[in-house]
């Protein structure tokens, strides 16, 4: 099955300065690619995600990168805020959709005033 | 439009009892997911159910179980609890198993296992 790993399991930063987290999988079958966050005590949700046969997608602050050859995929946040403070999540899938997915073990960002 | 619901939201047992955790999908959603989040871990993927059926586990005991209803809603048990899992226990719902790929996470459901 598929494997996700994820670094850092912690980042922290200075407001105003970039983040970059980074996950590689495993199934080169895998296509689908969604990144999820997770506030303090709050839901998951899906702030980004990119399919494989797109190598960049940017959304605002956030952008996430995908080199299907190396098998890894990374999220950059630009000009970080402290709202951005959260864990952040990647995820693998071959399915193509929202069944299946696989977790990395999650960053903990924190931006610093 | 509600979004994915959990109840209850905290529950303690002891070791040896069951726990039964529930969850109602967003209104049209007819694939629920069960996930499990323990404290420093990931996203641990537990169960799936679509149309009333599972479709698919992952690498649990069998003493973790559920089920779907015909209204979408489902149920996940845990029986013969033990002191690992203790944890946060997620529920998302998607459009279904050919969505394009969102999944909406409910608040948790918090399981303490004393």
């Amino acid at each position: 099955g598929e494997n996700v790993e994820q670094h850092p399991s912690t980042l922290s930063v200075q407001e105003g300065d970039s983040a970059v987290i980074k996950c590689t999988y495993s199934d080169s079958a895998s296509n689908y690619f969604p990144w999820y966050k997770q506030e303090l005590g709050k839901r998951p949700q899906l702030i980004i995600d990119i399919r494989s046969n797109v190598g960049e997608k940017k959304d605002q602050r956030i952008a996430v990168t995908l080199n299907k050859t190396a098998k890894h995929f990374s999220l950059h946040i630009t000009e970080t805020q402290p709202e951005d403070s959260a864990v952040y999540f990647c995820a693998a899938t071959a399915s193509g959709s929202a069944r299946q997915l696989t977790f990395g073990s999650g960053t903990q960002l924190t931006v610093l005033p | 439009e509600a979004g994915v619901t959990q109840s209850p939201t905290h529950l303690i047992k002891t070791r040896g009892q069951q726990a039964t955790l529930r969850c109602s999908p967003i209104s049209g959603h007819t694939s629920v997911y069960w996930y499990q989040q323990a404290l420093g871990l990931g996203l641990q993927f537990l169960l799936w159910y679509d149309e009333g059926e599972e479709r698919n586990r992952g690498n649990f005991p069998p003493r973790f179980s559920g089920r779907q209803f015909p209204n979408y809603s489902s149920e996940l048990n845990v029986n013969a609890l033990e002191l690992e899992d203790s944890a946060l226990y997620l529920c998302a719902s998607s459009l279904g198993w050919q969505s394009t790929g969102e999944l909406f996470f409910g608040e948790g459901s918090r399981l303490t296992v004393l």
